[in-house]
């Protein structure tokens, strides 16, 4: 099947700073990717749509000043997280998109703010 | 926008016994409706969908429901087995391409 990676991981920061959290899609182009946020114990919460070249479609509720969406390759969208806080600690996911028109998820980062 | 209710969100079954959750949705013209298993720090694994145009998928111990009429969806386990325990959510979509809204999940836990 489609490979999706996602880089860090897992970050820990300090209060204030930013995040950038990328996802690639290995082995097919993506032109759209899905990002998630997921609070422990708690379900996939949708952020946002990244399309490549044109400006992400963000979610009701979901400042798109703080997170930050760029999609400026086929295999590659970024999400930074800015001014981070203690509140934005949490597992993000990402989704790919396969020209098949099938998702397939990333394995996650994990962000804590100190 | 969609809104997914899922039931229950904690689930204990007897080895070998068969688990059901049930799933609502609020959009209709919503036409794909997946469901994942998702292991503790692990990424959702997509292991059976079902599209509206089909009121019923089966792929070994799994299978899937659909009544769009009453806009419910709901997956069935049959013959529980200990990997089966996990978190369970389900979601619906347009399709398989556009965004997909997940329920609220189900922790599964079987029992030896």
């Amino acid at each position: 099947g489609a490979v999706v990676s996602q880089h860090p991981s897992w970050v820990i920061c300090k209060s204030g700073t930013s995040v950038k959290i990328e996802c690639r899609s290995l082995d097919f182009q993506a032109t759209t990717m899905f990002w998630y946020r997921q609070f422990p114990k708690q379900s996939l919460m949708l952020m946002a749509t990244s399309n490549e070249g044109s400006k992400a479609t963000y979610e009701q509720g979901v400042e798109k000043d703080k997170f930050l969406i760029n999609h400026a390759s086929l295999t590659l969208s970024t999400l930074t997280v800015t001014s981070a806080h203690p509140e934005d600690s949490s597992f993000y996911i990402c989704s790919a998109r396969d020209p098949g028109n099938e998702q397939f998820f990333g394995p996650g980062t994990r962000l804590t703010v100190l | 926008g969609e809104n997914v209710e899922q039931h229950p969100s904690t689930l204990s079954v007897q080895e070998g016994d068969s688990a059901v959750i049930k799933c609502t949705y609020s959009d209709s013209a919503s036409n794909y409706f997946p469901w994942y298993k998702q292991e503790l720090g692990k990424r959702p694994q997509l292991i059976i969908d079902i599209r509206s145009n089909v009121g019923e998928k089966k792929d070994q111990r799994i299978a899937v429901t659909l009544n769009k009429t009453a806009k419910h969806f709901s997956l069935h386990i049959t013959e529980t087995q200990p990997e089966d325990s996990a978190v369970y959510f389900c979601a619906a979509g347009y399709s398989s391409a556009s965004k997909i809204i997940f329920g609220s999940g189900t922790r599964l836990s079987i029992r030896p």
